[in-house]
């Protein structure tokens, strides 16, 4: 099975400014996806950025991007210009590109940013 | 974006009872929904996945004859929790595929939070 680490159970950031959230990842398998949602106090689980496996460039989404190692099974997500609203629970999460779809997700990073 | 509605949002009930979730995808069709349950402060564990028409596919250690799903249309996917216990209070979330392609993207219900007094 393929596990997703979170080594980051916290972080914190100043508004304006860039922080890096990291995640790897143990896997057998050639072809995946890989994603971060951010869970805001609400609960509801929001897709901050996907990047398929056999796309060498790195995603990006405005102010979000991805630095996907794919030899080193590492997907960090690099947020600029931190905003007020960025603070949340920010999970890493694998998904197979063969059967089952389901998401096999990290335990999560808090992240604080202080004005 | 699609949409994916959970009710009841919140519910209390007394041990022993049994509750049902529902999970609605409101403008596309889903062939598979997930079914996840997050502890405080913890990740989201996957429970089981609904294909429409067919049996729910529960994940090891899930109790099947406690936590009934049924996906009866390609809309509508429900988690009964029966007999339902304290430990069993936790936040049930639940996504929807959209499309039969690989690379369709999850779409997230708000989730429903199950207190079991």
């Amino acid at each position: 099975a393929q596990t997703v680490t979170q080594s980051q159970p916290e972080m914190s950031v100043q508004e304006a400014e860039t922080v890096t959230l990291s995640c790897t990842y143990d896997t057998s398998e050639s072809d995946y996806y890989l994603f971060w949602y951010k869970q805001p106090p609400s609960r509801q689980m929001i897709l901050v950025i996907r990047q398929e496996a056999y796309k060498q460039q790195n995603a990006t989404e405005n102010r979000f991007s991805v630095n996907f190692q794919k030899a080193a099974k590492s997907f960090s997500l690099k947020i600029s210009d931190s905003q007020l609203g960025d603070a949340a629970m920010y999970f890493c999460a694998y998904r197979s590109a063969g059967t089952g779809y389901a998401l096999n997700f990290g335990k999560g990073t808090s992240l604080l940013v202080t004005p | 974006g699609a949409v994916v509605s959970q009710h009841p949002s919140w519910v209390i009930c007394k041990s022993g009872t049994s509750v049902k979730i529902e999970c609605r995808s409101l403008d596309f069709q889903a062939t598979t929904m997930f079914w996840y349950r997050q502890f405080p402060k913890q990740s989201l564990m996957l429970m089981a996945t609904s294909n429409e028409g067919s049996k729910a596919t529960y994940e090891q250690g899930v109790e099947k004859d406690k936590f009934l799903i049924n996906h009866a249309s390609l809309t509508l996917s429900t988690l009964t929790v029966t007999s339902a216990h304290p430990e069993d209070s936790s936040f049930y979330i639940c996504s929807a595929r959209l499309g039969l392609a690989g690379n369709n993207e999850q779409f997230f219900g708000p989730g429903t939070r199950l207190t079991v007094l």
